[in-house]
């Protein structure tokens, strides 16, 4: 079956420093999305990617969607204290009809002041 | 904004009972989710419903069955709840046909349960 990966499964950073996470999915994707959930909190749905090659910016948060529509990023300039959670992708397969997400392991962001 | 209630936030129950989880959207959307996430699992795919009275498996649907009798609610049901089905457990719904591709999730509070 299809299986969405991602890395790093941590990552601790300055306060001001990137961060990058990288999701890779065994299947060609028809569309990826990103969701972010708060220590504590529920997965909230950020962006959603489409076309191939597709790039988005959300204020410092830039999406990128690869070519082969296989693999994804979601890059962060300048972290801040209000970055910290679990980012998740979430891709659907390109199967007609198949509106099954599968999301990713995730990768934790914590910001050391 | 869409509100995905779920019951309980927290649940204690011994294994081999009887365990019912039920989740409640307030705008009429079509597909409802449940979902467990795990540390370094992140969020699996139990049951999905398009619509009243239908279910389709997940990922990980063994020991779990779903009810969906009206549109707003879908029910998670352990029929004889087991220690490894010690996790937490997230609703969310969206609107969007099969064929619209849009499909975003909005998700509940999730209800945490442990099987002792």
């Amino acid at each position: 079956g299809q299986q969405v990966m991602q890395i790093p499964q941590y990552q601790h950073v300055q306060e001001g420093e990137d961060f990058t996470t990288y999701c890779n999915s065994s299947t060609t994707l028809s569309n990826i999305q990103w969701y972010k959930q708060r220590p504590g909190g529920h997965p909230v749905f950020l962006i959603q990617l489409v076309k191939s090659g597709e790039v988005k910016k959300q204020k410092r948060l830039t999406f990128q969607f690869g070519e082969a529509k296989k693999n994804s990023s979601l890059h962060i300039t300048a972290t801040q204290t209000t970055d910290v959670g679990t980012y998740f992708c979430a891709g659907r397969a390109s199967n007609f009809g198949n509106e099954k997400l599968t999301f990713g392991t995730g990768t934790r962001l914590t910001i050391i002041p | 904004d869409v509100k995905v209630t779920q019951s309980s936030r927290y649940l204690v129950k011994r294994t081999g009972e009887k365990v019912f989880l039920e989740c409640v959207q307030d705008m009429d959307h079509e597909n409802m989710f449940w979902y467990r996430q795990d540390p370094g699992l992140g969020l699996r795919l139990i049951y999905f419903s398009y619509d009243v009275k239908m279910k389709e498996k997940g990922d990980i649907p063994e020991g779990y069955s779903v009810s969906r009798e009206k549109k707003e609610r879908f029910s998670l049901i352990l029929e004889s709840a087991s220690t490894n089905q010690t996790s937490m457990y997230l609703c969310a719904s969206s609107t969007g046909t099969v064929f619209s591709g849009a499909n975003v999730l909005t998700f509940g509070a999730g209800s945490r349960l442990t099987v002792l």
